[in-house]
């Protein structure tokens, strides 16, 4: 596709039931990145893939935050045992490479709001 | 640990008027310096990239500039049009992450523009 799409754009859950939240980058982006903002806030770091290696996941608050990205495409992010504090949108973004000097704009998805009754 | 601030909070101005959106971090090592534009429900469109060895760029009516020393990065944005209206956001790149290009981010501007 053209850009990043998470699926679903809205997702309500009560509190305590597993939810999973869908990322398809940019077709050939190496690097995604998984950010919580919380309203009024900026983003903040949650994860990073490069292509299937879950490299960075020192943003996951707690480990009912798993992320997973198998075939180095589209990334899942599940939470289990939902709480009232994960409510929030769940950005997604991605890049196309994976050098330490790069200077590539990251691309974001629309997000995934999801609110926790 | 890597801080980014924006000050105000939120800004009003009329239609046609020059402004100015700060931006300031505490470490200045980064690799680069990124502003982005949020509008209601969407997700965050890049505006400008300044790589830190840049002092400015340039898109249309937007310019950013950086001063990487002093931890200041700021966008002008001229002749201000409603459709301006939406929330900023500047966020930092830092050194030390290998290939990991995680971005810091301020918690943003939100700019209204009256007709």
């Amino acid at each position: 596709g053209a850009g990043v799409s998470q699926s679903p754009r809205y997702k309500v859950a009560k509190r305590g039931q597993d939810v999973a939240l869908r990322c398809d980058p940019i077709s050939g982006h190496v690097s995604l990145f998984w950010y919580q903002q919380a309203l009024g806030q900026g983003p903040e770091f949650l994860t990073y893939f490069q292509n299937e290696a879950q490299l960075d996941k020192s943003g996951l608050p707690s480990d009912r935050f798993f992320a997973e990205r198998p075939e180095g495409s589209v990334s899942t992010l599940k939470i289990q045992r939902t709480q009232q504090e994960d409510s929030a949108v769940y950005l997604c973004a991605s890049t196309s490479p994976g050098t330490e000097t790069s200077n590539q704009p990251q691309h974001f998805g629309d997000g995934t709001r999801l609110s926790i009754l | 640990k890597q801080e980014v601030t924006q000050i105000p909070a939120a800004l009003s101005v009329p239609e046609g008027e020059n402004l100015v959106l700060n931006c300031s971090f505490t470490d200045s090592a980064i690799y680069n310096l990124q502003w982005f534009r949020q509008d209601p429900g969407k997700g965050l469109t890049s505006l400008l990239l300044i790589q830190s060895s840049q002092r400015e760029q340039t898109s249309g009516r937007l310019n950013a500039s950086l001063d990487k020393s002093s931890g200041r990065s700021t966008l002008y944005i001229a002749a201000s049009q409603p459709g301006d209206s939406a929330t900023y956001l500047c966020a930092v790149r830092p050194i030390h992450t290998g290939a990991n290009s995680k971005l810091t981010f301020g918690k943003g501007i939100t700019l209204s523009v009256r007709p």
